[in-house]
Protein backbone atom coordinates (compact mmCIF):
# COMPACT_ATOMS: atom_id res chain seq x y z
CA UNK A 1 0.00 0.00 0.00
CA UNK A 2 1.71 3.39 -1.13
CA UNK A 3 1.45 5.93 1.48
CA UNK A 4 1.14 9.61 0.23
CA UNK A 5 3.77 10.54 -2.30
CA UNK A 6 5.27 13.90 -3.57
CA UNK A 7 7.20 15.19 -6.39
CA UNK A 8 9.51 16.40 -6.92
CA UNK A 9 11.72 15.48 -3.77
CA UNK A 10 14.06 18.87 -4.17
CA UNK A 11 13.30 22.11 -6.36
CA UNK A 12 15.29 25.14 -6.81
CA UNK A 13 13.60 28.01 -8.29
CA UNK A 14 14.55 32.13 -8.75
CA UNK A 15 12.65 34.51 -7.83
CA UNK A 16 9.64 35.76 -9.14
CA UNK A 17 8.93 32.11 -10.90
CA UNK A 18 6.21 29.85 -10.37
CA UNK A 19 6.07 26.22 -8.69
CA UNK A 20 3.44 23.58 -9.03
CA UNK A 21 4.13 20.76 -6.34
CA UNK A 22 2.43 17.27 -6.59
CA UNK A 23 0.67 15.18 -4.23
CA UNK A 24 -1.37 11.36 -4.44
CA UNK A 25 -3.05 10.39 -1.15
CA UNK A 26 -2.82 7.46 0.77
CA UNK A 27 -5.04 4.78 -1.03
CA UNK A 28 -8.37 5.06 0.23
CA UNK A 29 -7.67 8.26 1.38
CA UNK A 30 -9.63 11.70 -0.25
CA UNK A 31 -8.98 14.58 1.30
CA UNK A 32 -5.26 16.36 0.77
CA UNK A 33 -3.89 19.10 2.92
CA UNK A 34 -0.88 21.26 2.09
CA UNK A 35 1.67 22.73 5.22
CA UNK A 36 4.48 25.02 4.96
CA UNK A 37 7.35 23.82 7.25
CA UNK A 38 9.73 26.75 7.54
CA UNK A 39 13.17 25.99 8.60
CA UNK A 40 13.21 25.16 12.93
CA UNK A 41 9.23 25.37 12.72
CA UNK A 42 6.27 23.38 13.22
CA UNK A 43 4.54 22.78 9.73
CA UNK A 44 1.37 25.61 9.04
CA UNK A 45 -1.23 24.82 7.58
CA UNK A 46 -1.72 25.90 3.84
CA UNK A 47 -5.01 24.77 2.79
CA UNK A 48 -7.14 21.72 2.20
CA UNK A 49 -9.20 19.98 -0.51
CA UNK A 50 -11.97 17.62 -0.34
CA UNK A 51 -14.39 16.83 -3.08
CA UNK A 52 -12.26 19.23 -5.56
CA UNK A 53 -13.08 22.24 -3.70
CA UNK A 54 -10.74 23.99 -0.97
CA UNK A 55 -12.45 23.68 1.98
CA UNK A 56 -10.21 25.95 4.64
CA UNK A 57 -7.07 28.05 4.14
CA UNK A 58 -5.01 28.90 6.48
CA UNK A 59 -3.32 32.65 6.42
CA UNK A 60 -1.46 32.08 3.62
CA UNK A 61 -1.76 34.71 0.89
CA UNK A 62 -3.50 34.31 -2.76
CA UNK A 63 0.10 33.63 -4.24
CA UNK A 64 -0.31 30.15 -3.19
CA UNK A 65 -3.72 27.98 -4.96
CA UNK A 66 -4.03 24.52 -5.32
CA UNK A 67 -6.28 22.10 -7.10
CA UNK A 68 -8.11 18.37 -6.10
CA UNK A 69 -8.28 15.91 -8.88
CA UNK A 70 -10.87 13.74 -9.64
CA UNK A 71 -8.73 10.78 -8.21
CA UNK A 72 -8.23 12.70 -5.22
CA UNK A 73 -4.39 13.59 -6.37
CA UNK A 74 -3.98 17.36 -5.53
CA UNK A 75 -1.43 20.22 -6.77
CA UNK A 76 0.06 22.90 -4.80
CA UNK A 77 0.57 26.40 -7.38
CA UNK A 78 2.38 29.09 -6.25
CA UNK A 79 3.13 32.33 -8.18
CA UNK A 80 5.50 34.97 -8.02
CA UNK A 81 8.22 32.95 -5.96
CA UNK A 82 9.55 35.30 -2.54
CA UNK A 83 12.83 33.98 -1.02
CA UNK A 84 10.77 33.74 2.32
CA UNK A 85 8.85 30.99 0.76
CA UNK A 86 12.07 28.50 0.74
CA UNK A 87 10.64 25.81 2.93
CA UNK A 88 9.53 22.58 3.22
CA UNK A 89 5.86 22.03 1.62
CA UNK A 90 3.72 18.62 3.03
CA UNK A 91 1.00 16.94 1.70
CA UNK A 92 -1.04 15.16 4.19
CA UNK A 93 -3.47 13.08 3.51
CA UNK A 94 -7.24 11.86 5.21
CA UNK A 95 -10.34 10.76 5.14
CA UNK A 96 -14.26 12.64 5.05
CA UNK A 97 -12.78 15.98 4.98
CA UNK A 98 -10.99 16.22 7.92
CA UNK A 99 -7.54 16.22 9.51
CA UNK A 100 -8.12 13.37 11.98
CA UNK A 101 -5.50 10.85 11.78
CA UNK A 102 -3.53 12.27 8.62
CA UNK A 103 -1.09 11.08 7.47
CA UNK A 104 1.73 12.75 5.60
CA UNK A 105 4.36 12.88 2.88
CA UNK A 106 8.68 13.15 2.71
CA UNK A 107 7.69 16.67 1.40
CA UNK A 108 8.81 19.02 -1.26
CA UNK A 109 11.90 21.13 -0.29
CA UNK A 110 11.40 24.13 -2.40
CA UNK A 111 14.62 26.61 -2.16
CA UNK A 112 13.95 30.39 -3.99
CA UNK A 113 17.24 31.91 -4.92
CA UNK B 1 -6.37 31.55 20.33
CA UNK B 2 -4.94 28.27 18.39
CA UNK B 3 -1.67 27.96 20.19
CA UNK B 4 0.76 24.83 20.78
CA UNK B 5 4.08 25.34 22.84
CA UNK B 6 6.54 23.07 23.42
CA UNK B 7 9.73 23.28 24.82
CA UNK B 8 13.08 23.21 22.68
CA UNK B 9 15.32 20.57 23.43
CA UNK B 10 15.30 17.49 25.40
CA UNK B 11 18.83 15.24 26.20
CA UNK B 12 18.32 11.80 27.76
CA UNK B 13 20.43 9.15 28.40
CA UNK B 14 20.09 5.89 26.08
CA UNK B 15 17.94 3.32 28.42
CA UNK B 16 15.72 6.18 30.16
CA UNK B 17 12.69 7.50 29.87
CA UNK B 18 12.01 10.25 27.45
CA UNK B 19 9.34 12.64 28.76
CA UNK B 20 8.09 15.43 26.49
CA UNK B 21 5.82 18.24 27.07
CA UNK B 22 3.22 20.78 25.29
CA UNK B 23 0.71 22.66 26.64
CA UNK B 24 -2.58 24.15 24.16
CA UNK B 25 -4.28 27.20 24.71
CA UNK B 26 -7.18 26.73 23.16
CA UNK B 27 -10.20 24.18 25.39
CA UNK B 28 -11.81 23.19 21.64
CA UNK B 29 -9.57 20.69 21.36
CA UNK B 30 -11.23 17.22 19.82
CA UNK B 31 -7.85 15.61 19.13
CA UNK B 32 -4.13 15.57 19.99
CA UNK B 33 -1.07 14.46 18.33
CA UNK B 34 2.33 13.86 18.61
CA UNK B 35 4.30 13.46 14.90
CA UNK B 36 7.90 12.48 14.72
CA UNK B 37 9.89 13.77 12.51
CA UNK B 38 13.74 12.44 11.24
CA UNK B 39 16.16 14.48 9.38
CA UNK B 40 15.09 15.20 5.86
CA UNK B 41 12.15 13.44 6.31
CA UNK B 42 8.10 13.89 6.48
CA UNK B 43 6.03 13.37 9.45
CA UNK B 44 4.70 10.27 11.13
CA UNK B 45 2.13 9.83 13.27
CA UNK B 46 3.01 8.22 16.49
CA UNK B 47 -0.13 8.23 18.32
CA UNK B 48 -2.97 10.37 19.21
CA UNK B 49 -5.75 11.11 22.05
CA UNK B 50 -9.17 12.28 21.92
CA UNK B 51 -9.95 15.45 24.30
CA UNK B 52 -11.91 12.92 26.65
CA UNK B 53 -9.59 10.16 27.67
CA UNK B 54 -6.53 11.02 30.20
CA UNK B 55 -4.22 8.68 28.92
CA UNK B 56 -3.28 6.26 25.94
CA UNK B 57 -0.39 3.63 26.23
CA UNK B 58 0.73 2.16 22.88
CA UNK B 59 4.15 0.00 23.44
CA UNK B 60 6.88 2.64 24.88
CA UNK B 61 4.68 5.11 23.78
CA UNK B 62 2.52 6.80 26.89
CA UNK B 63 0.83 9.79 26.15
CA UNK B 64 -1.08 11.88 29.30
CA UNK B 65 -3.65 14.55 29.10
CA UNK B 66 -4.57 17.07 31.42
CA UNK B 67 -7.65 18.69 30.22
CA UNK B 68 -8.33 21.15 32.99
CA UNK B 69 -3.96 22.30 32.58
CA UNK B 70 -4.45 21.98 29.24
CA UNK B 71 -0.92 20.04 29.37
CA UNK B 72 -0.10 16.94 27.43
CA UNK B 73 2.83 14.63 27.31
CA UNK B 74 5.12 11.88 25.72
CA UNK B 75 6.61 9.78 27.64
CA UNK B 76 8.86 7.08 25.68
CA UNK B 77 10.58 4.01 27.98
CA UNK B 78 13.73 2.83 27.50
CA UNK B 79 14.98 5.05 24.83
CA UNK B 80 16.83 4.28 22.69
CA UNK B 81 19.11 5.87 19.77
CA UNK B 82 16.24 5.51 16.78
CA UNK B 83 13.79 7.68 19.41
CA UNK B 84 16.16 10.52 17.97
CA UNK B 85 14.21 13.37 16.04
CA UNK B 86 12.11 15.99 16.42
CA UNK B 87 8.53 15.06 18.16
CA UNK B 88 5.90 17.96 17.29
CA UNK B 89 2.88 17.94 19.60
CA UNK B 90 -0.22 19.01 17.40
CA UNK B 91 -3.97 19.67 17.88
CA UNK B 92 -7.66 19.84 15.99
CA UNK B 93 -10.50 22.04 16.84
CA UNK B 94 -13.72 21.23 17.24
CA UNK B 95 -14.58 24.78 15.16
CA UNK B 96 -11.71 23.77 12.27
CA UNK B 97 -12.01 19.91 12.29
CA UNK B 98 -9.82 20.70 8.67
CA UNK B 99 -6.40 21.57 9.80
CA UNK B 100 -3.99 20.29 12.52
CA UNK B 101 -2.20 23.33 14.41
CA UNK B 102 1.68 22.24 15.33
CA UNK B 103 3.67 23.26 18.26
CA UNK B 104 7.79 24.30 16.96
CA UNK B 105 8.49 21.07 17.97
CA UNK B 106 11.26 19.29 20.68
CA UNK B 107 14.40 18.20 19.31
CA UNK B 108 15.07 14.80 21.36
CA UNK B 109 19.28 13.53 21.60
CA UNK B 110 20.21 10.47 22.94
CA UNK B 111 23.11 10.31 24.73
CA UNK B 112 25.31 6.98 25.68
Amino acid sequence: DAGVTQSPTHLIKTRGQQVTLRCSPKSGHDTVSWYQQALGQGPQFIFQYYEEEERQRGNFPDRFSGHQFPNYSSELNVNALLLGDSALYLCASSLGGIGTEAFFGQGTRLTVV
Amino acid sequence: GEDVEQSLFLSVREGDSSVINCTYTDSSSTYLYWYKQEPGAGLQLLTYIFSNMDMKQDQRLTVLLNKKDKHLSLRIADTQTGDSAIYFCAETLHSSASKIIFGSGTRLSIRP
